[in-house]
């Protein structure tokens, strides 16, 4: 089993919708969690950190729920440019590393 | 501006040659860290370095090798070993959110 899975889509919205996407994980140690943006060919950015209690950055929210080991991601009134993979990835262990799901691609459509 | 630079951006490898990739930051970051991507697949950790002089194995070291002289560099050495190194390679720094270079695309010729 993977330690962070996620569906692999693609998700296909029109512009305007709200699209969520989930993440699972393994580890119970795990520490932190972030969902990162990934343009085609292009390198992982940070989007946001996920909190339990929840957070927001303007259209995008992000939720923990560690006791279901779940994590989301929420994207509001989706533009064009929202289109891209959303990688949802996990911090474990002292070394900070972090171990990465293998992203959800999501489509926005005219 | 501070960031990390990868170069070169597109790389080819004869087969049985050792290649170099290059993995520089000026964000003083202590962390560094490098990640194989190959299509459909997350990314996975080839090696990485908490401090200078030291580096520990990711999960897929073997084939690879690295150095951490200085704090700012962390290049990566793609050997003969390597069975199927083509794949984009990618550094980052820091801890919890890392900063990404912007990649190396290896292909084998």
């Amino acid at each position: 089993r993977k330690e962070v899975e996620q569906d692999p889509g693609p998700f296909n919205v029109p512009e305007g919708a709200t699209v969520a996407f989930n993440c699972t994980y393994s580890n119970s140690a795990s520490q932190s969690f972030f969902w990162y943006r990934q343009d085609c060919r292009k390198e992982p950015k940070l989007l946001m950190s996920v909190y339990s209690s929840g957070n927001e950055d303007g259209r995008f929210t992000a939720q923990l729920n560690r006791a279901s080991q779940y994590i989301s991601l929420l994207i509001r009134d989706s533009k064009l440019s929202d289109s891209a993979t959303y990688l949802c990835v996990g911090l474990t262990g002292t070394a900070s590393k972090l171990t990465f799901g293998t992203g959800t691609r999501l489509q926005v459509t005219l | 501006d501070g960031g990390i630079t990868q170069s070169p951006k597109y790389l080819f490898r004869k087969e049985g040659q050792n290649v170099t990739l290059s993995c520089e930051q000026n964000l003083n970051h202590d962390a560094m860290y490098w990640y194989r991507q190959d299509p459909g697949q997350g990314l996975r950790l080839i090696y990485y370095s908490q401090i200078v002089n030291d580096f520990q194995k990711g999960d897929i070291a073997e084939g690879y090798s690295v150095s951490r002289e200085k704090k700012e560099s962390f290049p990566l050495t793609v050997t003969s070993a390597q069975k199927n190194p083509t794949a984009f390679y990618l550094c980052a720094s820091g801890s919890g959110g890392y900063t990404f270079g912007s990649g190396t695309r290896l292909t084998v010729v």
